[in-house]
């Protein structure tokens, strides 16, 4: 079965930099038609789509944090890694990597989420 | 962006009655290539990721229960349980899959009265 697991830091900084990966199973990265997406959500507040990358490493972000955000695959090839620029404490959030659906961008897989919080 | 915007934002329902939330797109969202709809809705639950339910606006993921269902089009949608149970206390999104970024709305909390 598909399984997702988010890891990296709890706790930043303003201004550092965040990296997270994703390790998944059930699933290949390299079969077309897949991808791996990255969506948070702050305290009591709504899902945010951030970025997805595609079995041929086509990439998406989300205009509003593009340049901020890399979406990559990782050096293992059930990896997907996430950077996050210039974190600031607006940026606290649990955040989620997911599989995206075969019919659409969408996601039909999740992680539990890592709650990232920025704080001095 | 398209702009995807919920109502109510709270709901609050007898077991056994009928829940209904709304999602409207800022913009079209149906797809003229397969004249489908590029809508999901999706549950979470405290503490939990959430979970896809309904995508194509209307097509129910495997194992989703049959008393729940989405209905419309372009830029109108709902998500519909006919017979509120229990379980079914969360709180549900739409999202958009039809162009980036894809959007969810804020989100409906739906209670037991």
């Amino acid at each position: 079965q598909i399984t997702l697991k988010e890891s990296g830091p709890t706790l930043v900084k303003p201004t550092q930099t965040l990296t997270l990966t994703c390790t998944f199973s059930g699933f290949s990265l390299s079969t077309s038609g897949v991808g791996v997406g990255w969506i948070r959500q702050p305290p009591g507040e709504a899902l945010e789509w951030l970025a997805l990358i595609f079995w041929d490493d086509d990439k998406r972000y989300s205009p509003s944090l593009k340049n901020r955000l890399t979406i990559t695959k990782g050096t293992s090839k059930n990896q997907v890694v996430l950077t996050v620029t210039n974190m600031d404490p607006v940026d606290t959030a649990t955040y989620y990597c997911a599989h995206r659906t075969s019919i659409g961008n969408l996601f039909d897989y999740w992680g539990q989420g890592t709650l990232v919080t920025v704080s001095p | 962006d398209i702009v995807m915007t919920q109502s109510p934002d709270s709901l609050a329902v007898s077991l056994g009655e009928r829940a209904t939330i709304n999602c409207k797109s800022s913009q079209s969202v149906l797809y003229s290539s397969n004249n489908k709809n590029s809508l999901a809705w999706y549950q979470q639950k405290p503490g939990q990721p959430p979970k896809l339910l309904i995508y194509w606006a209307s097509t129910r993921e495997s194992g989703v229960p049959d008393r729940i269902s989405g209905s419309g089009s372009g830029t109108d949608f709902t998500l519909t349980i006919s017979s509120l149970q229990a379980e079914d206390v969360a709180v549900y999104y739409c999202q958009q899959y039809y162009s980036t970024p894809y959007t969810f709305g804020q989100g409906t909390k739906l209670e037991i009265k």
